[in-house]
């Protein structure tokens, strides 16, 4: 069964830097999203996406988040600065077009930990 | 906006023992309802989903779920736990936006403790 990938697993950084989380969505899926999880507390949305472009953002998706499609295949979320609250786990999902219909398959997430 | 409330952080159930876990939507419109599950550092698997039809849903693993409009509620329950079920469930709401994308809100979860 076709799933939804992530790279890394696990990403540790200092703050100030930026970070590159990657996603590999489901092949036949065109809308794109990602959430992220901070550590005990509920699933959030950031961002969706589709068609190379941003559909709809959540205030947390200031103006350090970026997405992008770089390819046919990869979709990235990029943190420019990092700051400590970032740390988190960062779901990517996608879902088929169905007519927007479709389930969003999430990844198995990225842990993102800023020190 | 859409919202969820799981009013059950922590649930203990033996194992053989039923489960239902409780979920209430707000949403101006007939939702799109999932239960997803979360086992420790994995991602989330979708157990179930509602869109439209037949009001009780199943899923896999054994779960089910029964969609109440006039209770808001979206309750999943299975009728013998297995100590692999042990996790954390979401529930979540699904809304529709123009260009066919949806905007899914989580719920706080639900963990789900298994005893022998």
């Amino acid at each position: 069964e076709p799933e939804v990938t992530q790279t890394p697993s696990h990403q540790v950084t200092q703050m100030g830097q930026e970070v590159i989380l990657r996603c590999v969505p489901i092949s036949n899926h065109l809308y794109f999203y990602w959430y992220r999880q901070i550590l005990g507390q509920k699933v959030e949305f950031l961002v969706s996406f589709y068609n190379n472009e941003i559909s709809e953002k959540s205030e947390i998706f200031d103006d350090q988040f970026s997405v992008e499609r770089p390819d046919g295949s990869n979709f990235t979320l990029k943190i420019r600065s990092t700051k400590l609250e970032d740390s988190a786990m960062y779901f990517c999902a996608s879902s088929p077009i169905a007519g927007g219909l479709g389930t969003q398959y999430f990844g198995p997430g990225t842990r993102l930990t800023v020190l | 906006a859409q919202s969820v409330t799981q009013p059950d952080i922590h649930i203990t159930v033996s194992e053989g023992a039923s489960l239902e876990l409780r979920c209430n939507y707000s949403y101006g419109a007939t939702p799109y309802l999932f239960w997803y599950v979360q086992s420790p550092g994995q991602g989330l698997q979708l157990l179930l989903k509602y869109f439209s039809g037949d009001t009780l849903v199943q899923g896999i693993k054994g779960f089910e779920a029964e969609f109440k409009r006039s209770q808001s509620s979206f309750n999943l329950r299975k009728p013998s736990v297995h100590w692999s079920d042990a996790a954390e469930y979401f529930c979540a709401v699904g809304a529709p936006l123009s260009g066919g994308y949806q905007k899914v809100t989580f719920g706080t979860g639900t963990k789900l403790q298994v005893i022998p």
